[in-house]
């Protein structure tokens, strides 16, 4: 099996505005959760979604939003980006089958850096 | 809330020795996971090992395993005959189940790894 996706790996934007990254899970996960890492607070949570649903969310202001399509595809949307925003976004998708022990398979990341 | 701590930012080891990274979480959850995840110089993070917190023996992978204390919520992961493919990022990571919710990961802040030849 092809293992999660990311795309782009490194993208360059400047403060104030807004980009997109994608996200394909493993074949058959259902489950995609993003995390933003940086060297000093090293993995936080943004959000989760199941079934086109965002079912989770991390403490992470509003314009960090996310969505899933219904091949369980998924798109995070940063909007009016600021220099904090600079970080390895990961993408990470699980099987998530109700009452099961899950794991989470990581894909290599975005790079964003906001000039 | 959940909380997990790697109070070891920085390790080294020497090539073929034994090293054990440490890691400690607090919760008020009795049915948990953890998890032992390794991210390379390349930045893909990989799992390397994990534990269901009902199971009493450790887990092991080949040249990894765990000493899992549930009552010190501590889960410290060992590498033995280390190699220098072990270089890497290591996080500790914590999963809580909620049923109708899914599972809610914690991860530590890391400890990189540098093994020496």
């Amino acid at each position: 099996k092809a293992g999660v996706t990311q795309t782009p790996r490194y993208l360059i934007k400047t403060r104030g505005q807004q980009v997109t990254l994608s996200c394909s899970p493993i074949s058959g996960h259902r489950s995609v959760s993003w995390y933003q890492q940086t060297p000093g607070q090293g993995l936080q949570f943004l959000f989760e979604y199941f079934s086109e649903t965002q079912r989770n969310k991390g403490n992470f202001p509003g314009r960090f939003s996310g969505r899933q399509f219904s091949n369980s595809r998924s798109e995070m949307n940063v909007s009016t980006l600021e220099l904090g925003d600079s970080a390895l976004y990961l993408c990470a998708s699980s099987l998530w089958t109700s009452g099961n022990t899950d794991t989470q398979y990581f894909g290599p990341g975005t790079r964003l850096t906001v000039l | 809330a959940q909380t997990v701590t790697q109070s070891q930012p920085e390790m080294s080891v020497q090539e073929a020795e034994t090293v054990t990274l440490s890691c400690t979480y607090d919760t008020s959850e009795n049915n948990y996971y953890l998890f032992w995840y390794k991210q390379p110089p390349s930045r893909q993070m990989i799992l390397v090992i994990r534990q269901e917190a009902y199971k009493q023996q450790n887990a092991t992978e080949n040249r990894f395993s765990v000493n899992f204390q549930k009552a010190a919520k501590s889960f410290s992961l060992k590498i033995s005959d280390s190699q220098l493919g072990d270089t890497a990022m290591y996080f500790c990571a914590f999963m809580k189940h909620v049923s109708n919710t899914g599972n809610q990961f914690y991860f530590g802040t890391g400890t990189s790894l540098t093994v020496i030849p």
